[in-house]
């Protein structure tokens, strides 16, 4: 168990509709990063979010957007969804900015029909 | 975009052979990473390689590093048939992202 928790496990959902993942962190960890990762595909860094500020963005859509909440969980927005978002999302943290390994959920699988 | 691009993307071993991996990236780095993914689930830590690190071990596994070819290399000795996962490179680049590559299916046959 990485002690970061990701809910829920499991989504499906219409296109056009909106969906919403959260993340907790390890308790301590201030960087959550977002990854998308689609069938047998490597993973796309989507943001890097570090104590509620956002610190770095990568390949995240304008349909997508994403924030830390003073408590440090994060939270990533789908909207206008279609099918080609189905992937698995993934949340990571780590204590501080960079230079140190990630601990990684289990994954959000979202299923858009 | 990805940063760091495995090589090879399939692999299928005998168990106790050796495996090896490969590693490239495009941008200067702080550190890199290596990762493994049992299929489905999250990813877990295997060994991190700074840039001022040239290699490193960690039990069965031996990591390499070469920045001025902006590559790297992972070896598992003596393979087991528990070692049949994905393997992902990482690299944490001066821009506080972390950006992983499309990673290397490795098969270890009983």
């Amino acid at each position: 168990d990485s002690g970061v928790t990701q809910t829920p496990k499991h989504l499906i959902t219409a296109t056009g509709q909106r969906v919403t993942l959260r993340c907790s962190p390890r308790s301590g960890d201030l960087s959550v990063y977002w990854y998308q990762q689609s069938l047998d595909q490597g993973l796309q860094f989507l943001i890097h979010y570090y104590n509620g500020e956002e610190r770095a963005k990568g390949n995240i859509l304008e349909r997508f957007s994403a924030q830390q909440f003073p408590d440090l969980h994060s939270e990533l927005n789908l909207s206008s969804l279609e099918l080609g978002d189905s992937a698995l999302y993934f949340c990571a943290s780590s204590p501080r900015v960079g230079r140190e390994k990630l601990f990684f959920g289990s994954g959000t699988q979202l299923s858009v029909l | 975009s990805q940063q760091g691009e495995e090589d090879p993307q399939a692999l299928s071993i005998q168990e106790g052979e050796n495996a090896t991996m490969n590693c490239s990236y495009k941008t200067s780095i702080n550190n890199l990473q290596w990762y493994r993914q049992n299929s489905g689930r999250g990813l877990v830590h295997l060994i991190l390689i700074r840039s001022n690190e040239r290699e490193k071990h960690s039990g069965r596994l031996r990591v390499t590093l070469d920045t001025s070819k902006k590559s790297s290399s992972l070896l598992i000795t003596a393979s087991r048939a528990a070692d049949t996962a994905s393997y992902f490179c990482a690299t944490d680049g001066l821009d506080n992202d972390m950006r992983f590559g499309a990673g290397t299916r490795l098969t270890v046959k009983p």
